[in-house]
């Protein structure tokens, strides 16, 4: 089955910095990528997704770029907020959509004002 | 429009018994899954329906779990002879039919083995 690897687990920044969060997976056939956030005693909260067919999609402050060579893909948040401070979790599905997640541990993010 | 609903929020049982966590997904959306949640982790895949059928159950960790959904749209997940390492928060999502849906997820059922 498909591993999903998430690195920083925390990762804490001052208030207007930028925030990167990386993940990997193994399978070559996953093809669809979802970021997650989720706040305490909520559930997750989608935020932004990729296909493999498109190398970078961005909305707002939140941008998403994929590398499939490397099997790698990234989360970056700009001009971070003090409400931004949540747990962000990345997912693989393999075929459509209709697939079942597979996620990433989790990144603690941390915003300092 | 309404998301995704889960009752209760909460659920505090003793080892043995049996429990049934229900899951009312958004208005449409012909796609249901059921996630399990441990503390610190990401979501762990349990079952998904399209519409009646459970068309992957691969996710159930023993056959002390299974969940139905007869009329293609409210779900319930059933746990018989429950055991404290079933303590987690279960996550309920739906997805609309097609290329391109992504999973929108309810807040969760904390169930809690003493």
């Amino acid at each position: 089955g498909e591993n999903v690897e998430q690195h920083p687990s925390t990762l804490s920044v001052q208030e207007g910095d930028s925030a990167v969060i990386k993940c990997t997976y193994s399978d070559s056939a996953s093809n669809y990528f979802p970021w997650y956030k989720q706040e305490l005693g909520k559930g997750p909260q989608l935020i932004i997704d990729i296909r493999s067919n498109v190398g970078e999609k961005k909305d707002q402050r939140i941008a998403v770029t994929l590398n499939k060579t490397a099997k790698h893909f990234s989360l970056h948040i700009t001009e971070t907020q003090p409400e931004d401070s949540a747990v962000y979790f990345c997912a693989a599905s393999r075929g459509s959509t209709l697939g079942r997640l597979y996620f990433g541990r989790g990144t603690q993010l941390t915003v300092w004002p | 429009g309404a998301g995704v609903s889960q009752t209760p929020s909460n659920k505090v049982t003793e080892k043995g018994k049996y429990v049934e966590l229900r899951c009312d997904p958004i208005s449409g959306h012909t796609a249901l899954y059921w996630y399990r949640q441990s503390l610190g982790q990401g979501p762990e895949f349990l079952i998904y329906f399209q519409g009646t059928g459970a068309a992957d159950d691969s996710g159930l960790p023993n056959d002390r779990f299974f969940a139905v959904r007869p009329e293609g749209s409210v779900s319930t997940l059933k746990i018989q002879r429950t055991e404290r390492g079933d303590s987690a928060v279960y996550l309920c999502a739906s997805s609309s039919s097609g290329q391109g849906r992504p999973q929108h997820f309810g807040d969760g059922t904390r169930l809690s083995i003493l």
